[in-house]
């Protein structure tokens, strides 16, 4: 079963707004890490957040963690075009130092 | 040139037949995972090892088997494929510095069995 699970399952936007992801999961966690997909190619790391922090910043990205709620946002300012591709948290479970379990993902669309 | 490469991309066979998809690395990094994404159901883990003599099942390991010839590559084999085998497969790797396993994805290949 999937660890994490991303809200909403696809969003779509115009060029210029922000873009909020959300992840849940479900037992406690040693980090959290957020990943891009463009269509059909690789998966490329965006950002970490380790369970004893509660906001990360990486240019345009905000990332937040609530460890109590057992959730993770992922705010894109500023959306571009280009910004358009599948977003998926990834959780390492505290107590393990290895196997990323990935969630479905949300479909970003920033429309021009 | 890529640091994660994998051959072929793209491959078509036949229920039955086998097939190897190869992951290359040149990251210097230990530790190389074979995923597999179905549409809808991210990403799954088949394999993962942490060096050339350590190889670990993932959650979805059954018709699939793995090699790790050196370092820097890992080798995704299916025996005798079947189609619901057909699915995009990723090899990524990482090398857990600082505890963190933040890891790096190649291109895909993407496998039709028919």
């Amino acid at each position: 079963s999937q660890q994490g699970e991303e809200d909403p399952q696809a969003l779509s936007i115009q060029e210029g707004e922000n873009a909020t992801m959300n992840c849940s999961y479900k037992t406690s966690i040693n980090n959290l890490q957020w990943y891009r997909q463009n269509s059909g190619r690789g998966l490329v790391h965006l950002i970490l957040i380790r369970s004893n922090e509660r906001e990360k910043h990486s240019g345009r990205l905000r990332v937040t963690l609530d460890t109590s709620k057992k959730s993770s946002s992922l705010l894109i300012t500023a959306s571009r075009a280009a910004d358009t591709a599948s977003y998926f948290c990834a959780t390492v479970l505290g107590g393990s130092n290895y196997k990323l379990t990935f969630g479905k993902g949300t479909l970003l669309t920033v429309n021009p | 040139d890529a640091d994660v490469t994998q051959t072929p991309r793209n491959r078509i066979t036949k229920t039955g037949k086998r097939i190897m998809l190869e992951c290359s690395q040149t990251k210097g990094h230990d530790r190389m995972y074979w995923y597999r994404q179905d549409p809808g159901l991210g990403l799954r883990l088949i394999y993962y090892s942490f060096d050339v003599k350590d190889i670990n099942k993932g959650e979805i390991s059954d018709g699939y088997s793995v090699s790790r010839q050196a370092q820097a590559k890992f080798s995704l084999s299916l025996e005798s494929a079947i189609p619901n085998q057909t699915a995009l497969y990723f090899c990524a790797t990482s090398d857990f510095r600082g505890n963190v396993d933040e890891q790096y994805f190649g291109p895909g290949t993407r496998l039709t069995v028919t």
